[in-house]
């Protein structure tokens, strides 16, 4: 069972354009939300992170927002760049947990 | 460069045979989780060490077992492997027990094919 539920599979944006990825999720007790960002060959490397006691978190071009009543966060890449071409991991977490639910990933291609 | 080292990078084995894949985790991390990548199911954490003890087990196969080392290493050893076993098997770090105290620091991988 897939404890985070993320969408699109792959997304194709022009540069400059807004990249949007959503998940969900049904545990209500998690309360860390990290994405991780992964290049070809790579290992997933952390982005950005939100806790639930905040709506929006954003860290340069990249904004994480998170809807706590329907149990939805979302990373929105604005000014989206060639460099940006990644794999995007949603993921979640309880305090005091040992294991992060990864969502199945989201191949980002920015065209120039 | 994330400070965790993966070996080997690619292996190459047939069925039926067992394979050891290492990890060394940053300098000062305590802890060790094993995450298994396809690309149907995404990442899935297999195990998690803390400090040489076995702290969290997720969808682990009874023919995997994994440890960690007084020296902080750990292992993930694959036996009587199967063509669906094929995956790129991920080792990550970090200083404390709980995800949710800091982030988890990736190796880039043991591609792991099996023929």
């Amino acid at each position: 069972q897939q404890q985070v539920k993320q969408s699109p599979q792959s997304l194709i944006v022009q540069k400059g354009g807004i990249s949007i990825i959503n998940c969900a999720y049904e545990n209500t007790a998690f309360d860390y939300f990290p994405w991780y960002q992964q290049f070809p060959g790579k290992g997933p490397a952390l982005l950005i992170a939100i806790r639930p006691d905040v709506s929006e978190k954003k860290e340069g071009r990249f904004t994480i927002s998170f809807n706590k009543s329907a149990k939805q966060f979302s990373l929105h890449i604005m000014d989206s760049q060639p460099g940006d071409s990644a794999t995007y991991f949603c993921a979640a977490s309880k305090t005091g947990a040992n294991n992060l639910f990864f969502g199945t990933g989201t191949r980002l291609t920015v065209i120039p | 460069d994330s400070g965790v080292t993966q070996t080997p990078k690619h292996l190459i084995t047939a069925t039926g045979q067992r394979v050891t894949l290492r990890c060394s985790p940053r300098s000062g991390d305590l802890s060790v989780y094993w995450y298994q990548q396809s690309l149907d199911q995404g990442l899935q954490f297999l195990i998690q060490y803390y400090n040489g003890e076995e702290r969290a087990k997720g969808n682990i196969l009874e023919r995997f077992s994994a440890q960690q080392f007084p020296d902080l290493h750990s292992e993930l050893n694959l036996s009587s492997l199967e063509l669906g076993d094929s995956a790129l098997y991920f080792c990550a770090s970090s200083v404390g027990e709980a995800t949710t105290t800091g982030e988890l620091f990736f190796g880039e991988g043991s591609r792991l094919t099996v023929l």
